[in-house]
């Protein structure tokens, strides 16, 4: 079964629009991260959120964590073409930032 | 400073073949990670080393699968004998051994199995 689900599972914006991604999980999360990936490339960090009700914003790009610390949502303002790429939500489950479990991803395709 | 590289990019072999993935973390980073991607499915974690350690390898899939850290640097993934299904992308991540640190990933080798 899938540890962490992800939605929508792809995304086609037109530039200048806001966007949102969603990561939710079913057992409360110690560490939960944001990557984007570009086809041929590593993950690159974005944030990471640990603690419940946290936000974090970075340029365009806020990230926010529930109470709960069981879902999350990656929130994009104004979005640009450089937006465009693969966006997956990692989450350490057991406490200290060892392994990792992924959600399958968001497709984000962001039109000129 | 050099991020995260892995060698080679692409590998195609046939089924029953051997192949080695090279890992070569930041230098200085401690925790080194494999992950993989099977198409479709979301990355998985496979092993984690510390220095030169297997701190957790409970995500490798069978005895065909053998990694190394020889001197806690660079690390090593032999697929012996390949199969299809290891066909994927697998990811090398390291970070600093300090709790919440981000891992940091490379950019992958994409490996076929035909």
């Amino acid at each position: 079964s899938q540890e962490l689900e992800q939605s929508p599972q792809s995304l086609i914006v037109q530039e200048g629009k806001n966007l949102t991604i969603n990561c939710t999980s079913s057992k409360t999360l110690y560490g939960l991260y944001w990557y984007k990936q570009k086809y041929g490339e590593g993950l690159i960090f974005l944030m990471m959120l640990q603690k419940g009700g946290e936000e974090k914003s970075h340029e365009k790009i806020t990230a926010k964590l529930d109470e709960k610390k069981q879902q999350s949502s990656l929130h994009i303002t104004a979005s640009q073409p450089s937006h465009a790429g693969i966006y997956l939500c990692g989450a350490d489950k057991q406490g200290g930032s060892e392994k990792l479990v992924f959600g399958k991803g968001t497709k984000l395709t962001v039109n000129p | 400073e050099a991020g995260v590289t892995q060698f080679p990019s692409h590998s195609v072999i046939e089924k029953g073949q051997t192949v080695t993935l090279r890992c070569d973390p930041i230098s200085g980073h401690d925790n080194l990670y494999w992950y993989r991607r099977v198409m479709g499915k979301e990355i998985k974690f496979l092993l984690h080393f510390v220095k030169e350690s297997k701190q957790d390898e409970s995500g490798m899939p069978n005895n065909r699968f053998l990694a190394e850290r020889t001197g806690g640097t660079y690390s090593t993934l032999k697929v012996q004998p390949a199969e299809l299904e290891d066909s994927g992308v697998y990811f090398c991540a390291s970070s600093q051994l300090r709790q919440w640190d981000e891992q940091f990933f490379g950019p992958g080798t994409r490996l076929t199995v035909l």
